[in-house]
């Protein structure tokens, strides 16, 4: 069993629909990553969770640690957010090294 | 804003080769991660490093792999003896003592022929 899941695992929107992407996880943890990675392969760190909510522009992203469960949402989207997103946990007491879901891949259409 | 380097973007290399993969952390960064991606695949771990040892490996960081940081500034992976199954893109990463972002390179995608 994948100790962390990702859903769906691609999605297809329109310009300007709002997208959920969620994570779920089976482990202990100290922190959530969501990640982004563009076709070229470069990972970005778009948040770093351990509770609560964060916001960037028109990214959300969400957790819950006693459901062991995340959400990525953006709002208004936009052909350039076409890329992998990828959620990823810290486990905790583990120095720092991180478990990785499988990927979204998302493309936003005009 | 500071970064994580890595080089080259892209190795090719004949099977049985050695490679040596280099990657410059944060400057002020103590905690150093190798993960590698096969295509097609999810992110895996391979190792982690502090304070000039391995703090944790996986299973795929077998004796053929090693790692060493040589000179303060420089990460290096080496794999001793390629493998076809070790093609794969190499990424690297690293984080300071107080925060829990990883910052990554822009990885390194390695060809076995």
């Amino acid at each position: 069993k994948n100790e962390v899941e990702q859903s769906p695992q691609n999605l297809t929107a329109q310009e300007g629909e709002f997208i959920t992407i969620n994570c779920s996880y089976s482990v202990g943890i100290s922190a959530l990553h969501w990640l982004q990675q563009h076709p070229g392969g470069g990972i970005v760190s778009l948040f770093m969770l351990s509770s609560g909510k964060k916001k960037h522009g028109r990214l959300i992203a969400t957790i819950n640690i006693q459901e062991k469960h995340s959400s990525l949402h953006i709002t208004a989207s936009h052909p350039r957010d076409s890329a992998v997103y990828i959620c990823a946990v810290m486990i905790y007491n583990q120095g720092g090294k991180l478990i990785f879901g499988q990927g979204t891949e998302l493309s936003v259409k005009p | 804003e500071p970064e994580v380097t890595q080089t080259p973007s892209h190795q090719v290399t004949q099977m049985g080769q050695e490679v040596i993969l280099r990657c410059v952390p944060i400057s002020n960064h103590l905690y150093f991660y190798w993960y590698r991606q096969i295509l097609g695949q999810k992110v895996e771990f391979l190792v982690s490093f502090y304070n000039n040892e391995i703090s944790e490996k996986s299973e795929i960081f077998d004796d053929q792999f090693s790692v060493e940081r040589p000179d303060g500034s420089n990460f290096t992976l080496k794999i001793r003896s390629t493998k076809l199954e070790d093609s794969a893109m190499y990424f690297c990463a690293s984080r300071d003592s107080d925060l829990n972002i990883q910052y990554f390179g822009a990885g390194t995608r390695l060809s076995v022929l």
